[in-house]
């Protein structure tokens, strides 16, 4: 039963420190996508790459987030430094042709 | 930029009874793929069923099914014989096949699910 995974689940720091979440998309998927969903603004795109290019970050603040796929198996999304209004739910989804199946999400809270 | 509207924030349904969950979205392209994904409180987010906008049948999924009305750009979920595992936050979403693979979403609707 291929997944998607994400790691940490959970992850509370406090502000100005690095937050670095994983994804590890389903074999065989050449795309991957960052969502971040708020309560205020829902589910909002943040970046995704086909084929481990990026192909659009413009939902992401470039001054302290980046993403970025050093090989097939591992996406990475990185806040420096975070701060309080980062707090949300960061899913991973990756996806082949036109669907996409969303990882189990990491819930940071910046303090 | 598409839009997804859900206008229902909250729906409760009695158990084993039907309920319809709408979804209106704003296009000017043709050709799309629309999305009703699940998210229960584990949070993830779970793929239900899905349209091709080139499809006029609509599509189904044992209890769930869409009616889709591709000139209205409505595309409302039906869930049948409604079961407790069946409550969750439902999302509407869509797909542009002109620009890009990311989905736009709604902002959901509540489901409750009463024994």
């Amino acid at each position: 039963d291929a997944r998607v995974t994400q790691t940490p689940r959970h992850k509370v720091t406090e502000m100005g420190q690095e937050v670095t979440m994983r994804c590890q998309p389903i074999l065989g998927h050449n795309t991957v996508f960052w969502y971040r969903q708020t309560m205020m603004q829902g589910l909002e795109l943040l970046a995704y790459f086909r084929n481990r290019a990026p192909l659009d970050d413009s939902g992401m603040p470039k001054d302290r987030f980046s993403a970025e796929m050093p090989d097939a198996t591992l996406a990475t999304l990185k806040i420096q430094p975070s701060e309080p209004r980062d707090s949300a739910v960061y899913f991973c989804a990756s996806g082949l042709d036109y669907e996409q199946y969303f990882g189990p999400g990491t819930r940071l809270t910046v303090t | 930029a598409q839009t997804v509207t859900q206008s229902q924030p909250e729906m409760s349904v009695q158990e084993a009874e039907t309920v319809t969950l709408s979804c209106t979205y704003d296009t000017s392209e043709s050709d799309y793929y629309l999305f009703w994904y699940k998210q229960p409180p584990s949070r993830q987010m779970i793929l239900v069923i899905r349209q091709e906008a080139y499809k006029q049948q609509n599509a189904t999924e044992n209890r769930f099914s869409v009616n889709f009305q591709k000139a209205a750009k409505s595309f409302s979920l039906k869930i049948s014989d409604s079961q407790l595992g069946d409550a969750a936050m439902y999302f509407c979403a869509y797909r542009s096949l002109m620009s890009g693979n990311n989905l736009f979403f709604g902002t959901g609707t509540r489901l409750t699910v009463i024994p």
